[in-house]
């Protein structure tokens, strides 16, 4: 069954560190590019970042840029999201997406995992 | 940043009854945007790409069309199950890429 499977959500206080995880299956993560976008509470979308098809090339909004990093485990087929001096503002639900690999819309989501930031 | 603006924010209708929905780039996008339908507790869920193309499993009730900066979203006949959200997003300028706010489609 091709589906992506998110964990790793939890309350943390203020900067402090995540490690969120993305599994895929039914699919190999090689083949397509893969992302994470996130949605606070009663809000929009939000795209956070994404990891290029072959790994090679990693891209961030600024609103993380320098304290979030996206990357994988070809061998667990598992994609990932280190986010670090979380703040308030982080609070969100995080879901992974994959994405055609040139072809930058979103064709599977998982169900998501939320991320609470508070002290 | 290429900003994505849709209208209305709420839009009130009958089962049966059409739905449009508009989304606006703030620079051309040429043909790619795409359009997600999200339930509340759920996954958004890809219903047309690069503008007019159907995703996998969607049905024919749900068309897009437009090109460069304005682009529209058709629901030909809502069905109980079309109440939701839709969220409009572009791939041509990137990063980032960006999404629109939402139109809600609710049950009027």
């Amino acid at each position: 069954q091709v589906q992506l499977v998110e964990s790793g959500g939890d309350v943390v206080q203020p900067g402090t560190s995540l490690r969120l995880s993305c599994a895929a299956s039914g699919f190999t993560l090689s083949s397509y590019a893969m992302h994470w976008v996130r949605q606070a509470p009663g809000e929009g979308l939000e795209w956070v970042a994404a990891l290029w098809y072959d790994g090679t090339k990693q891209y961030y909004a600024d609103s993380v840029q320098g304290r979030f990093i996206i990357s994988r485990d070809i061998s667990k087929n598992t994609v990932y999201l280190q986010m670090n001096s979380l703040r308030v503002e982080d609070t969100a639900i995080y879901y992974c997406a994959r994405c055609p690999p040139t072809d930058w819309f979103f064709d599977l989501w998982g169900r998501g995992t939320l991320a609470l930031v508070s002290s | 940043e290429t900003v994505l603006t849709q209208s209305p924010v709420t839009l009130s209708l009958s089962p049966g009854e059409r739905a449009t929905l508009s989304c606006r780039a703030s620079q051309s996008i040429s043909k790619y945007l795409a359009w997600y339908q999200q339930k509340p507790g759920q996954a958004p869920r890809l219903l047309i790409y690069d503008a007019s193309n159907r995703a996998t499993g969607i049905p024919a009730r749900f068309s897009g069309s437009g090109s460069g900066t304005d682009f529209t979203l058709t629901i030909s006949s809502l069905e109980p199950e079309d109440f939701a959200v839709y969220y409009c997003q572009q791939r041509k300028n990137w990063p980032p890429l960006t999404f629109g706010g939402g139109t809600k489609v609710e049950i009027k």
